[in-house]
């Protein structure tokens, strides 16, 4: 079974733009999460979807937003980039969340010069 | 809100001998804890987890327990190898009613280093 897919691997942009970063996830998984990583602040939880809505948010601004698809894949936006989310964002998917195990990708790496 | 203390965040071990890692948690309705192993590179894999209805769980050469009393669980890896060096991350996760599956919460990780 394929395991968690992220896309693009690595991404550069500038202050200011903006970002869409993909996920598949396991097949048969239906709910995606979405973590940050940096140095700094480790891993931080983005959002949660689940059958196409979002189930629990973290604490980001509302620059970083999410939605999901009826194959459960998923898309997380940035806009108006600044250069503290250089980070990697890394995806999880769990079959249905509550009590399952979550598998994380291998993330994307975005640098925001 | 739950906060997760991991400790220590970096472990230097010889080829053979064994590894602890230790977190503690906060929150005592967190019921589910994950150990993530993180190589150069990739994504957090994962490597062991335990639920709060048990206390100590065992596969192969690694082994978690937890103490519910104490709100602190630990990795414990023995016969350390080489490809064992990687960053460990502790999680904690609260149930939340309804179905919807809490987030983690996340350790800072430790660096474990094994020297051949």
């Amino acid at each position: 079974k394929a395991g968690v897919t992220q896309t693009p691997r690595y991404l550069i942009k500038t202050r200011g733009q903006q970002v869409t970063l993909s996920c598949s996830p396991i097949s048969g998984h239906r709910s995606v999460s979405w973590y940050q990583q940096t140095p700094g602040q480790g891993l931080q939880f983005l959002f949660e979807y689940f059958s196409e809505t979002q189930r629990n948010k973290g604490n980001f601004p509302g620059r970083f937003s999410g939605r999901q698809f009826s194959n459960s894949r998923s898309e997380m936006n940035v806009s108006t980039l600044e250069l503290g989310d250089s980070a990697l964002y890394l995806c999880a998917s769990s079959l249905q969340g509550a009590l399952d195990e979550q598998y994380f990708g291998p993330g994307t790496r975005l640098t925001v010069t | 809100g739950e906060n997760v203390e991991q400790h220590p965040s970096t472990l230097s071990v010889q080829e053979g001998d064994s590894a602890v890692i230790k977190c503690t948690y906060s929150d005592s309705a967190s019921n589910y804890f994950p150990w993530y192993k993180q190589e150069l590179g990739k994504g957090p894999q994962l490597i062991i987890d335990i639920r709060s209805n048990v206390g100590e769980k065992k596969d192969q050469r690694i082994a978690v327990t937890l103490n519910k009393t104490a709100k602190h669980f630990s990795l414990h890896i023995t016969e350390t190898q080489p490809e064992d060096s990687a960053v460990y991350f502790c999680a904690a996760r609260l149930y939340l009613y309804g179905g919807s599956q809490g987030n983690l919460i996340f350790g800072k990780g430790t660096k474990l280093s094994v020297k051949p």
